[in-house]
């Protein structure tokens, strides 16, 4: 499928277990990004990566680990999943081009974690 | 430290009537501004940017205002239809060549038909 997918959609994990949401697109931008959606705090951004195997933290990086070994994957895990995890995560690519900075989001996981 | 502030968690309009969505930010230094729009169970779509060398940018039913003395900018919808009822999320960016994108907290609206 063109675009940009994630895996799974959704997810139910105990505390303390590690667990992993993928993230691929088709498009080769160069740009990824890994977003978390919680109520009253909009979209927060957890890591992004601006090319194969660089990869730089964002606002909420604590408890994450990325890793980018191909430009079209972009992995998250959660090496010890806490309650405070729960929350829908967003994957989105992007194209440096001289603006307009779009950024082209996946469709979310939806992740509990009881 | 809330950089990017929608202060309206929700907003419920009549069809046809204008939808006014504001967003505030404190950081001095974005210089790009846009308006993502998302459905339940769906990601974010881009809708409109502005530029701060700009202050309005209109695509359609859509225009998006900046006023870079009091840091806010506002999208208008008119007229406001039924699809448009979604989550609308504003974000900024730092520098040109950034990538990096901060986000507001988000504005439900609602159309009534």
């Amino acid at each position: 499928d063109a675009g940009i997918t994630q895996s799974p959609r959704y997810k139910i994990t105990e505390t303390g277990r590690q667990v992993t949401l993928m993230c691929h697109q088709t498009w080769s931008h160069s740009y990824m990004f890994w977003y978390r959606q919680d109520l009253g705090h909009g979209l927060r951004l957890i890591y992004y990566s601006a090319a194969a195997d660089i990869t730089d933290k964002g606002e909420v990086p604590d408890g994450y680990v990325v890793s980018r070994s191909k430009t079209e994957n972009f992995p998250l895990t959660l090496e010890s999943a806490t309650r405070s995890q729960t929350s829908v995560y967003f994957c989105a690519s992007s194209e440096p081009s001289g603006g307009p900075y779009e950024q082209y989001f996946g469709p979310g996981t939806r992740l509990t974690v009881t | 430290d809330q950089q990017v502030k929608q202060n309206s968690p929700s907003l419920s309009v009549q069809e046809g009537r204008i939808s006014i969505l504001n967003c505030d930010y404190t950081n001095s230094m974005f210089d790009y501004f846009l308006w993502y729009k998302k459905y339940p169970a769906e990601g974010p779509t881009f809708l409109i940017s502005i530029s701060s060398i700009k202050d309005k940018n209109e695509d359609g039913r859509f225009t998006v205002f900046l006023n870079k003395s009091a840091k806010h900018l506002s999208l208008h919808i008119v007229p406001s239809q039924p699809g448009d009822s979604a989550v609308y999320f504003c974000a900024a960016s730092e520098d040109f060549g950034n990538e990096k994108l901060t986000f507001g907290t988000g504005t439900r609206l609602t159309i009534i038909p």
